[in-house]
């Protein structure tokens, strides 16, 4: 079993809709939990992080995470084609000092 | 505010040639540095960390090497490229500590020929 899954998508959502990103994690001792977007050749960029249960909100932007079922997710309110990118989800335990990525969602916001 | 900056941005290399990347990260002090490498519609396979001058971790065993000769200087060596090094490299820091957030610099896109 993989540290961290993500359905590798494509994900096609039209503008303006919710786009809602979904991440398993493996590592249940796993306490800190990172959304990072990646355009097409780019290097990976922070959009949220996580630690608690429930729900967190940045603009657009909100992340959800559930420990007991060992789930996060990020959902993005009234996309816009600007989205369109490959989405990470990583997690680090206070074990150690190494952050797991998944393989990454694929997302296309279509006009 | 701090920033990473790493080099070269694009290389082509030939099979067994040496290499050579560097990142540099300012504006904080003894920071944990990552090597990552990213192929091709693959996902980020963590490389390398260092917590300190002359303190590295390899999670990968391979022909790659990392040191940190100075506090905010992590470089990526390896002295015979194969094929399958080819990819995109990225340098990250994060604050000193357990379990803070990772920042990426540029990345630098490896082609082995």
């Amino acid at each position: 079993q993989k540290e961290v899954e993500q359905n590798s998508g494509p994900l096609s959502v039209p503008e303006g809709a919710i786009a809602s990103l979904n991440c398993t994690y493996s590592d249940r001792v796993s306490q800190s939990f990172f959304w990072y977007r990646q355009y097409s050749g780019k290097s990976p960029e922070l959009i949220m992080s996580i630690y608690s249960n429930g729900d967190k909100e940045d603009g657009r932007f909100t992340a959800q995470l559930n420990k007991a079922s060992q789930y996060v997710s990020l959902l993005i309110r009234d996309s816009q084609p600007s989205d369109s990118a490959t989405y990470l989800c990583a997690v680090i335990n206070f074990g150690n000092e190494k952050l797991t990525f998944g393989t990454g969602t694929r997302l296309t916001i279509i006009p | 505010s701090q920033t990473i900056h790493q080099w070269p941005a694009t290389l082509v290399q030939p099979v067994g040639s040496p290499l050579s990347l560097e990142c540099t990260v300012e504006g904080t002090s003894n920071p944990n540095l990552y090597w990552y490498r990213q192929a091709a519609g693959r996902g980020l396979q963590l490389l390398f960390y260092s917590v300190g001058i002359g303190q590295i971790s390899s999670e990968v065993p391979q022909n790659l090497s990392a040191s940190r000769p100075q506090d905010r200087q992590f470089i990526l060596s390896s002295k015979k490229l194969l094929l399958s090094d080819s990819g995109f490299y990225l340098c990250a820091w994060a604050p000193p500590g357990r379990g803070y957030t990772i920042y990426f610099g540029e990345g630098s896109w490896l082609t082995v020929v």
